[in-house]
């Protein structure tokens, strides 16, 4: 099963972009990159997801690599309420059922 | 609209007791999972549900049993709760087994067993 690899935190100034990466080299052609995250430890918050294109929604930008082999979600401007556990995900469809496989995330604090 | 409802928000059992967690959702969603969540790592999955009347096993699911009730509940039974079971755990569902879609999360069960 692919695997994601990200920082363990990463900080950003409020208002500014947040920028952060994930690799999962060893993703297979059929399988998507997903992004959640975590607030406060409650429940998970699906945020986007994509394939080969580069993906933009009303919360965040996904830009992933030619090769697939790493992404970056891009917030655009964060807010001190973005600060959360950021998880990259590979989805696993295996006997046509997907998995959702969560690594440790990257906690980003935005600060003022 | 109430999306993935997980009962009870707190529990705290003693060794070898047991109890369920109760998850159900209101999307008409086929597929339902159990996570559990340990201090500091990422999101575990337990088992899974496919679809009605299907449960399967994911990465750790000792010491745990489910249920599909219908297609809105999947139960999660603790037989014989132990102390490495302490954990917070999280009910999901999707819409479709294979395709493309997201996973939508309870607000989670924080058990203590001691």
């Amino acid at each position: 099963d692919a695997k994601t690899t990200q920082p363990t935190s990463m900080d950003c100034a409020e208002g500014r972009a947040a920028n952060l990466p994930c690799n999962h080299s060893t993703i297979s052609g059929n399988e998507y990159v997903y992004w959640y995250r975590q607030i406060h430890s409650q429940g998970p918050q699906y945020i986007i997801h994509g394939l080969k294109n580069n993906e933009t929604n009303e919360m965040a930008s996904l830009i992933i690599t030619e090769d697939r082999k790493s992404s970056t979600l891009i917030l655009p401007h964060a807010t001190l309420r973005d600060t959360a556990v950021y998880y990259c995900i590979v989805r696993v469809a295996k006997n046509n059922f997907n998995k959702f496989y969560f690594g440790s995330g990257t906690k980003l604090n935005v600060k003022p | 609209n109430a999306g993935v409802t997980q009962t009870p928000k707190f529990q705290v059992l003693k060794t070898g007791q047991s109890m369920t967690l109760q998850c159900a959702q209101d999307m008409n969603h086929n597929s339902m999972y159990w996570y559990r969540q340990d201090p500091g790592m990422g999101l575990r999955l337990i088992y899974y549900s496919a679809s009605e009347g299907t449960t399967d096993k994911g990465e750790v699911p000792n010491g745990y049993n489910v249920s599909r009730l219908n297609k809105r509940e999947f139960s999660l039974r603790l037989e014989s709760a132990a102390p490495s079971q302490t954990s917070v755990y999280f009910c999901a569902s999707s819409e479709t087994p294979g395709g493309v879609t997201e996973a939508f999360f309870g607000q989670g069960t924080r058990l203590t067993v001691v």
